[in-house]
């Protein structure tokens, strides 16, 4: 069974703080990485993807990837409260197939 | 471009009647997919199409369930009969080929609630 593991949370910062967010994954053969942020009641949106061992910026939001350890993680950089939301892991495992974490669920405390 | 859209946006049903549930993905995409999200089991991918064929219905719950696309703007996943422990958010996304490495849009949902 292909897995994405994710610590539940919640998860709180205070206003301005670093978020740091974590994912394992089960399947060796992945590529593919994502991290996508859902809002109470609102669908998935992508926010950052990531396929090469290392680190990725773009703006505050920052992944990082180790393969040897099958770890992909999250960082926000001066976390807002409209950071808030629940965090969804997700692995490309072969084809398009994309597993998903169960969420961390993030809040930023004004 | 409109996004994904999904109809209905709420489904309200007694137990053992039909549900379908309608997606047309963005223009130009290749791939459509199917989730279902609830608390207790997460986002999970139901079954996904590729040029209008499935290509991997593996995690379709029961034969009560199946999913159909027509064509290449046009999809619906059906219901029959459903079931209270059917009740879920359930997402449609879509994806394309020239799209690096598989980046998924999502429509807003349909909430299913069987009674």
């Amino acid at each position: 069974q292909k897995e994405v593991e994710q610590n539940s949370g919640p998860l709180s910062v205070p206003e301005g703080a670093i978020a740091s967010l974590n994912c394992t994954y089960s399947d060796r053969g992945s590529q593919s990485f994502f991290w996508y942020r859902q809002y109470s009641g609102k669908s998935p949106e992508l926010i950052m993807f990531i396929y090469s061992n290392g680190d990725k910026e773009d703006g505050r939001f920052t992944a990082q990837l180790n393969k040897a350890s099958q770890y992909v993680s999250l960082l926000i950089r001066d976390s807002q409260p409209s950071d808030s939301a629940t965090y969804l892991c997700a692995a490309n495992t072969g084809g398009f197939k994309t597993i998903f974490g169960a969420g961390t669920r993030l809040f930023v405390k004004a | 471009d409109a996004g994904v859209i999904q109809s209905p946006r709420h489904e309200v049903t007694e137990m053992g009647q039909e549900v379908t549930l309608r997606c047309k993905p963005i223009s130009g995409h290749d791939y459509l997919f199917w989730y279902r999200q609830t608390m207790m089991r997460g986002l999970e991918l139901l079954i996904y199409f590729n040029n209008n064929v499935p290509i991997d219905d593996s995690g379709m719950p029961e034969d009560r369930f199946s999913a159909k696309m027509p064509n290449a703007s046009f999809s619906t996943l059906k219901i029959q009969p459903s079931e209270p422990r059917d009740s879920a958010v359930y997402f449609c996304a879509s994806s394309s080929t020239d799209l690096a490495k598989n980046i998924q849009y999502f429509g807003a949902g349909t909430r299913l609630s069987v009674l």
